[in-house]
């Protein structure tokens, strides 16, 4: 059981770039999100998804998109990389309103 | 909107003090509410998870009440040890399906 998988671990984009953070839960978890987590902050929603098929915006969705055509799937799309995207990005699953569980982190950085 | 705030922001204690984290909320209607503990440039460890209808739960060294009345939580550690040392952050899920953050308590335990 790998629980929460994410790929990459580091990147570094360059201004305008895209790319796709990879997340994957092997738990047959029905929920799944997307957070971000700021320097001395607490961790803010993206998106999150109740089910394959079924995706909503979080607190803070601009810039990203996801889409989520598995259960074990649900990566984050970044389209047009701005500096403020800058930041630390959490997946998580859950069976339904239960403990969420968190997948390593990607880091990335927008210069 | 519900809000979570953790107070302190940092704390510092000999080992072996028994100390208290808290955590409160702004709005009563949550469905759980969970500590985690996040080592620097690591991911979140899930430490405890109380249900709404749920008073405390225990893990060794570990207790959390919840006082969903008065939005508060605390988490007790006993008998703390150097390896404590990390930032606790506690989060509410509430009725919107969101887990809501606090921007966490950096714990140092000093030997």
């Amino acid at each position: 059981n790998a629980g929460v998988t994410q790929t990459p671990k580091f990147r570094i984009l360059k201004i305008g770039q895209s790319m796709t953070l990879q997340c994957t839960q092997d738990m047959n978890h029905n929920y799944m999100y997307w957070y971000r987590q700021d320097p001395g902050m607490g961790l803010k929603l993206i998106y999150y998804s109740v089910g394959a098929g079924i995706t909503d915006k979080g607190e803070v969705p601009n810039g990203y998109n996801v889409s989520r055509s598995t259960t074990e799937d649900f990566p984050l799309r970044l389209e047009l990389a701005a500096p403020s995207q800058t930041s630390v990005y959490f997946c998580a699953s859950s069976k339904q309103e239960n403990e969420q569980f968190f997948g390593p982190g990607t880091r990335l950085t927008v210069l | 909107k519900q809000e979570v705030t953790q107070i302190p922001a940092a704390l510092s204690v000999p080992e072996g003090e028994n100390l208290v984290l808290n955590c409160s909320f702004t709005d009563s209607a949550i469905y759980n509410l969970q500590w985690f503990r996040q080592d620097p440039g690591k991911g979140l460890t899930s430490l405890l998870l109380i249900q709404s209808s749920q008073r405390e739960q225990t893990s060794g060294r570990l207790n959390a009440s919840l006082d969903k009345s008065s939005g508060r939580s605390t988490l007790y550690i006993a008998a703390s040890q150097p390896g404590d040392s990390a930032t606790y952050l506690c989060a509410v899920f509430d009725s919107n399906y969101q887990l809501i953050w606090g921007a966490g308590t950096k714990l140092i335990i000093k030997p």
